[in-house]
């Protein structure tokens, strides 16, 4: 069964750093692309970033709200994606959801599996 | 970026009818488009890929179809399981972008 576990939100002052975690299990992570979808309180769904498995260079791309302050990377040896978070503002507000993304033939790059979200509230 | 623009944003129907959402891009996105739903306080769920492709475990009540800039999501047979708020997503062109969502509420 695939599992995508996030930690690591919380309470953080503006201008300050997080960084988020997502621990996967059920499936060779190694294999899967991974990315960053985020909800603020009573809106919609943002695309935050991606990473692509190192079969395709483990290379990045991110939403331009978040370039330049965010950072998402991999650790294959632990299943784990990360989101660092940097310079953080009131905006970032919101419930943050881990996602795999599984390069399918002739489909493009599909989120198939969510994690349940972790709660980061940028606030002084 | 691509916009996403669903329609209606709201929707109330009851259990048992067929509902149809629409989703049209700014521009032409192949047919890399993704549908979601989601229910209150809850991570979102894939349905749907590739404009008509279903997940696994979705079921075939669920439809989509569409290529360009125009698609849609139509669910048949409307249970109450199935009022939720429901999400497309066009995958063609980073940054991917999200519809606003609709609310399907039951009537």
């Amino acid at each position: 069964e695939v599992q995508l576990v996030e930690s690591g939100g919380g309470l953080v002052q503006p201008g300050r750093s997080l960084r988020l975690s997502c621990t996967a299990s059920g499936f060779t992570f190694g294999d899967y692309a991974m990315s960053w979808v985020r909800q603020a309180p009573g809106k919609g769904l943002e695309w935050v970033g991606f990473v692509r498995s190192k079969a395709y260079g483990g290379t990045t791309e991110y939403a331009a709200s978040v370039r330049g302050r965010f950072t998402i990377s991999r650790d294959d040896s632990e299943s784990i994606a990360y989101l660092q978070m940097n310079s953080l503002k009131t905006e970032d507000t919101a419930v943050y959801y881990c996602t795999r993304v599984n390069g399918i033939a002739v489909a493009g790059w599909v989120v198939d599996y969510w994690g349940q979200g972790t709660l980061v509230t940028v606030s002084s | 970026d691509i916009q996403m623009t669903q329609s209606p944003s709201s929707l109330s129907a009851s259990v048992g009818d067929r509902v149809t959402i629409t989703c049209r891009a700014s521009q032409g996105i192949r047919n890399y488009l993704a549908w979601f739903q989601q229910k209150p306080g809850k991570a979102p769920k894939s349905l749907i890929y590739a404009a008509s492709s279903l997940q696994s475990g979705v079921p075939s009540k669920f439809s989509g179809s569409g290529s360009g800039t125009d698609f849609t999501l139509t669910i048949d047979s409307l249970q109450p399981e199935d009022f939720a708020t429901y999400y497309c997503q066009q995958y063609n062109t980073f940054p991917y972008t999200f519809g606003q969502g609709t609310k399907l509420e039951i009537k």
